[in-house]
């Protein structure tokens, strides 16, 4: 039972390239989020989905896309890096959005020169 | 509009002594509260949450929390304090709307 799934890891990125993290959960969740977390700042939401093809922004979503084409998986992408991107990131889902928990992956960290 | 609000942002305690670490929340209907726990390096790790069932309420590990409407309350408690106790701890508000809005931690030292 993986539960959420993050890959990759680690990720050194120079200014202005673009990758994809990778997040999947594998208990039938239909709420998906990303997250930032940065020093004295908590986690703060960058996109959310309440099911395959739905997304909505959070509170941060610039410079970030995101799409759900199926259940299982919710990438994020970032479209040109930026140094201000340097964060750790989290993926998280939940059975039912705001009254069921969230359910966390391991973190990505993203550096960005 | 919701926020939360941890009142410290670093706690210290003996091994073996109370643990309280303080959340404060605003939100404009019934909101659902959690508190998770953030080891080194890790994800985030529910501890207990709060959906309008019972206000005291118990989690794992020995935690539990005491919804508190009027005073817009949700602190967490443990009787006695563990070395492995040690990490970040994160309180968590939401209500309709799909989102959930984070406190930005309280970071737990245990002391031998």
């Amino acid at each position: 039972n993986a539960g959420v799934t993050q890959t990759p890891k680690f990720q050194v990125l120079k200014t202005g390239q673009s990758m994809t993290l990778q997040c999947a959960q594998d208990m039938n969740h239909e709420y998906m989020s990303w997250y930032r977390q940065d020093p004295g700042m908590g986690l703060r939401l960058i996109h959310y989905s309440v099911g395959a093809g739905i997304t909505d922004q959070g509170e941060v979503p610039n410079g970030y896309n995101v799409s759900r084409s199926t259940t299982e998986d919710f990438p994020l992408r970032l479209l040109s890096a930026a140094p201000s991107q340097t964060s750790v990131y989290f993926c998280a889902s939940s059975y039912a959005g705001f009254n069921s928990p969230l359910h966390f992956g391991n973190g990505t960290r993203l550096t960005v020169t | 509009a919701q926020s939360v609000t941890q009142l410290d942002s670093h706690v210290s305690v003996s091994e073996g002594t109370p643990v309280l670490l303080r959340c404060n929340y605003s939100s404009s209907y019934s909101p659902s509260l959690f508190w998770y726990v953030q080891h080194p390096n890790k994800g985030l790790q529910l501890l207990l949450k709060y959906t309008s069932a019972a206000t005291l309420v118990k989690g794992i590990n020995g935690f539990e929390a005491e919804f508190k409407k009027s005073e817009t309350s949700f602190h967490l408690t443990k009787p006695s304090a563990h070395m492995s106790d040690a990490a970040e701890y994160f309180c968590v508000v939401s209500e309709s709307g799909n989102q959930f809005y984070f406190g930005t931690g309280t970071s737990l030292t245990v002391i031998p």
